[in-house]
């Protein structure tokens, strides 16, 4: 158990729908960072945040969006889903400046 | 623009070091290269950083040469439950953290 919570573990939808994951990152962890991994593909690195702020932007569509809240739980909102945004999204967490700690990942399964 | 390579598959048999090499240009000068483990459907695992030259642990060791454009993890003895995918994940210079493709090690009985 890496301390780093994520949820739902899965979750089922329809393309245009709109759907948010969320993540609770260990205790004491400033940083929250989330990637995409999609069926037999690499880790594709979205967004950072440090204790609340943005820190680094990768390749992150405009359709998706992530804040970190003054608890420090981050949420990624993705919407008008489409079939390709199928993938496992993992949230990690650290208190150095790599991703230390993943949480189990949620499964997003459009359809 | 940082390029990040590793090979995309290795084989090996139980008991054998298995050494996989990273190649990463245009790194941050002043910050770890990490490396991690992954199980199908699990999030990734840390398993050990450096900064240079030697670094062991109880799972691994990590061999890094003076100009830091490549890194090369060293598992000692593997074990079939060493079966995996092995990311490494050099420092930016842009505070993008990406990972290198992956390895698939696959261990033979």
């Amino acid at each position: 158990d890496s301390g780093v919570t994520q949820t739902p573990k899965h979750l089922i939808t329809a393309t245009g729908q709109r759907v948010t994951l969320r993540c609770s990152p260990r205790s004491g962890d400033l940083s929250v960072y989330w990637y995409q991994q999609s069926l037999d593909q690499g880790l594709q690195f979205l967004i950072q945040y440090y204790n609340g702020e943005e820190r680094a932007k990768g390749n992150i569509l405009e359709r998706f969006s992530a804040q970190q809240f003054p608890d420090l739980h981050s949420e990624l909102n993705l919407s008008s889903l489409e079939l390709g945004d199928s993938a496992l999204y993992f949230c990690a967490s650290s208190a150095k400046t790599v991703p230390q700690y993943f949480g189990p990942g949620t499964r997003l399964t459009v359809l | 623009l940082a390029k990040t390579t590793q090979p995309i598959s290795m084989d090996s048999y139980e008991g054998q070091e298995v050494n996989i090499t990273c190649s990463h240009n245009n790194i941050a000068t002043n910050d770890y290269i990490t490396w991690y483990q992954q199980f199908p459907s699990q999030g990734p695992r840390f398993i050990i950083q450096g900064y240079k030259t030697k670094v062991t642990n109880e799972v691994a060791s990590l061999f890094i040469p003076a100009d830091r454009k490549s890194s090369t993890l060293s598992l000692p003895r593997v074990s079939l439950s060493d079966t995996a995918v092995y990311y490494c994940l050099p420092p930016s210079n842009t505070g993008k953290l990406i990972f290198g493709q992956g390895t698939t090690l696959q261990v033979k009985p």
